[in-house]
């Protein structure tokens, strides 16, 4: 069964600075897709950045990157100038390529962004 | 307007009450999911339906049932809720695509049961 394991349950960086949150995964298949969810205060899941397991190239949004190691199952998520709008609590997440698209969550990393 | 729509937002039940959560969708999807979201836990799978007949149970389905009424339409119903039935709960639905299909959540339920 797959896995998706997020270490750390809460976080804190400085504004400006820059946070790497972690996540770690176990599967036996090799197509899939990785997310980064943030859920801010109003609850709202919003999809942050994907990754397709067979994509070499690190994904990015604006300031948000990833660091996807295949080979390693690890699927990190970088901010970069962390905005107070940040703070949130971040999913990782997993769902296989094919057939169902069930997705599996990790428990989340709580981010806490200081003035 | 939200495309993916639950109703009610909060609720406060008491034990072996039945409840029902709706949600409603104008995205035209045609797959709609529940998920049931703790502190420490993250999301996790109740049902899914990938359309009007089709429904699928997830993780954790004891307890629950759900109705694909319409396309647009996937209900919830706790038929005697505990308390530890008490979460927030989302519906999200997708689109079927060849290879990969975003999920669009909702905006949530928080039930409390008593």
């Amino acid at each position: 069964a797959q896995t998706v394991t997020q270490s750390q349950p809460e976080m804190s960086v400085q504004e400006a600075e820059t946070v790497t949150l972690s996540c770690t995964y176990d599967t036996s298949e090799s197509d899939y897709y990785l997310f980064w969810y943030k859920q801010p205060p109003s609850r709202q899941m919003i999809l942050v950045i994907r990754q397709e397991a067979y994509k070499q190239q690190n994904a990015t949004e604006n300031r948000f990157s990833v660091n996807f190691q295949k080979a390693a199952k690890s699927f990190s998520l970088k901010i970069s100038d962390s905005q107070l709008g940040d703070a949130a609590m971040y999913f990782c997440a997993y769902r296989r390529g094919r057939g169902d698209d069930k997705i599996i969550f990790g428990k989340g990393t709580r981010l806490h962004i200081l003035p | 307007d939200a495309d993916v729509t639950q109703t009610p937002r909060n609720r406060i039940t008491k034990t072996g009450k039945r409840i029902m959560l709706e949600c409603s969708q104008t995205k035209g999807h045609d797959r709609m999911y529940w998920y049931r979201q703790d502190p420490g836990l993250g999301l996790r799978l109740i049902y899914y339906s990938f359309d009007v007949k089709d429904i699928n149970k997830g993780e954790i389905s004891d307890g629950y049932s759900v109705s694909r009424q319409a396309q647009a339409k996937f209900s919830l119903s706790l038929e005697s809720a505990i308390p530890n039935q008490t979460a927030l709960y989302f519906c999200a639905t997708s689109d079927f695509i060849a290879g990969y299909n975003e999920q669009f959540f909702g905006p949530g339920t928080r039930l409390t049961v008593l």
